[in-house]
């Protein structure tokens, strides 16, 4: 059974350019939730989303949205990049009892 | 104050030494807690979840302590492959989103 698959694995854009990220949470999972971890940070809560609906949302500016597919796959899209937002992004899927988050191996966005 | 503390270390243990995280939490109502393991540059795993009661899973042992808003992580018996980042994770009550600390780094030498 595949765990949390993030695509792509790396990314480098410039600033000014809009990226978007994938996810594809674990078979039976509803729940996807979003995090960037900056170097030497734990990870920050930017999304979460249950059966296509936006739970829960971090303090990130409008540059970032996402969305839930009816597969319950996530995309991450962040507009107008700054050279802040390179950080290591994590998707998260969690069961329907939301007591544990599994993470994707992440997309490392660079921005230069 | 971070609603999540925790103290970043270098922890510089020896093998097989016992040892001791802490991890300090704002928000009086959360509900559920998490040790998670981070490898560099890789992503986070859990570890353990955290319950009222404690609980070990083999030399690892979670506690937590409501009244003083803590949570605590030991290692017994440390091994070479115990090296990595700790983070300690609390769910916040208000909603669904997990807060994380920003980790405490374990080095074991040989």
């Amino acid at each position: 059974d595949a765990g949390v698959t993030q695509s792509p694995t790396h990314l480098i854009k410039t600033r000014g350019q809009q990226v978007t990220l994938r996810c594809s949470p674990i078979s039976g999972h509803k729940s996807v939730s979003w995090y960037q971890q900056v170097l030497g940070q734990g990870p920050q809560f930017i999304f979460q989303y249950y059966e296509k609906e936006e739970r829960g949302r971090g303090n990130f500016p409008d540059r970032f949205s996402a969305r839930q597919f009816p597969n319950y796959s996530s995309e991450l899209n962040v507009n107008a990049l700054l050279l802040g937002d390179s950080a290591l992004y994590l998707c998260a899927s969690s069961s329907p009892l939301n007591t544990e988050a599994f993470f994707g191996q992440g997309t490392r966005l660079t921005v230069v | 104050r971070k609603e999540v503390e925790q103290d970043p270390g270098p922890f510089n243990v020896p093998e097989g030494a016992t040892v001791a995280f802490n991890c300090t939490y704002s928000n009086s109502a959360s509900q559920s807690f998490f040790w998670y393991r981070q490898d560099c540059r890789k992503e986070p795993k859990l570890l353990m979840s955290v319950y009222s009661s404690g609980n070990e899973d083999g030399r690892f042992t979670a506690q937590l302590n409501r009244a003083s808003q803590y949570i605590s992580l030991l290692i017994r018996d440390s091994k070479l492959s115990d090296s990595a980042t700790y983070l300690c994770v609390v769910n916040k009550a208000s909603n669904y989103q997990l807060i994380w600390g920003a980790g405490t780094k374990l080095i074991i030498k040989p």
